[in-house]
């Protein structure tokens, strides 16, 4: 079946740091991947997608790139900002042809100035 | 241009009870998902409507049901509700359903259920 594991937070950084949250993923085939944010308070935004490997998905400054061979779509970023403090989530669709999305359970980060 | 509506943004429900929820998608949108997020955790996935007809069901027992109206709005229903229904309802709309590469998946600001 379907899964995505995600690394466990919460995550504190300061600003400026080098930001990574890893995410591996098992499934059928070759799903398409996102990686989404929820600031406090608010639904879930898209922050980035690959839908093939090799893909590279940017956003923001957020990267993260489709490793078929590792099954992992880990998300990083250079320098983070106090304003990046929010929920990050792992995401995949399957390949049933239908939109449901199987997500981790999320990663806190908190970025202190 | 409008993202994805929902309404209503917060409620509070008795056990036994019956909810609706609705949820307007971005315009030109034909399908719609809805996920139920527990405090703490991911989303999980409830239910999914495409062109009106149903296209996925999570595991989550009958009292859920949904239906997709000829404009593509959306209600989500809960009956018999049970303390362990108390989330944040989340909907969701994509143009088309499936892996393409163009079929990006928006979600509302949800409507958060408390179940006392």
């Amino acid at each position: 079946g379907n899964s995505v594991t995600q690394m466990e937070g919460p995550v504190t950084l300061s600003e400026e740091a080098f930001l990574t949250i890893n995410c591996t993923y098992t499934a059928t085939g070759y799903p398409s991947l996102f990686w989404y944010v929820q600031y406090p308070g608010e639904g879930l935004q898209l922050l980035l997608k690959a839908t093939k490997a090799d893909d590279k998905g940017s956003n923001k400054g957020f990267e993260a790139t489709y490793r078929k061979e590792t099954t992992s779509f880990h998300l990083e970023k250079g320098s983070v900002q106090v304003s990046d403090s929010a929920v990050y989530f792992c995401a995949l669709v399957g390949i049933t042809g239908a939109n449901n999305l199987f997500f981790g359970t999320g990663t806190r980060l908190t970025v202190i100035p | 241009d409008a993202g994805v509506t929902q309404s209503p943004t917060h409620l509070i429900k008795t056990r036994g009870q019956q909810v609706t929820l609705r949820c307007s998608p971005i315009s030109g949108h034909k399908s719609v998902s809805w996920y139920q997020q527990v405090l703490g955790q991911g989303p999980q996935f409830i239910f999914q409507y495409y062109e009106k007809e149903e296209r996925g069901r999570g595991n989550f027992p009958d009292r859920f049901s949904a239906r997709q109206f000829p404009n593509y709005s959306s209600e989500l229903n809960v009956n018999a509700l049970l303390l362990g229904d108390s989330a944040l309802y989340l909907c969701a709309s994509s143009y088309g359903t499936g892996t393409l590469a163009g079929n990006t998946i928006y979600f509302g600001e949800g409507s958060w259920l408390t179940v006392v």
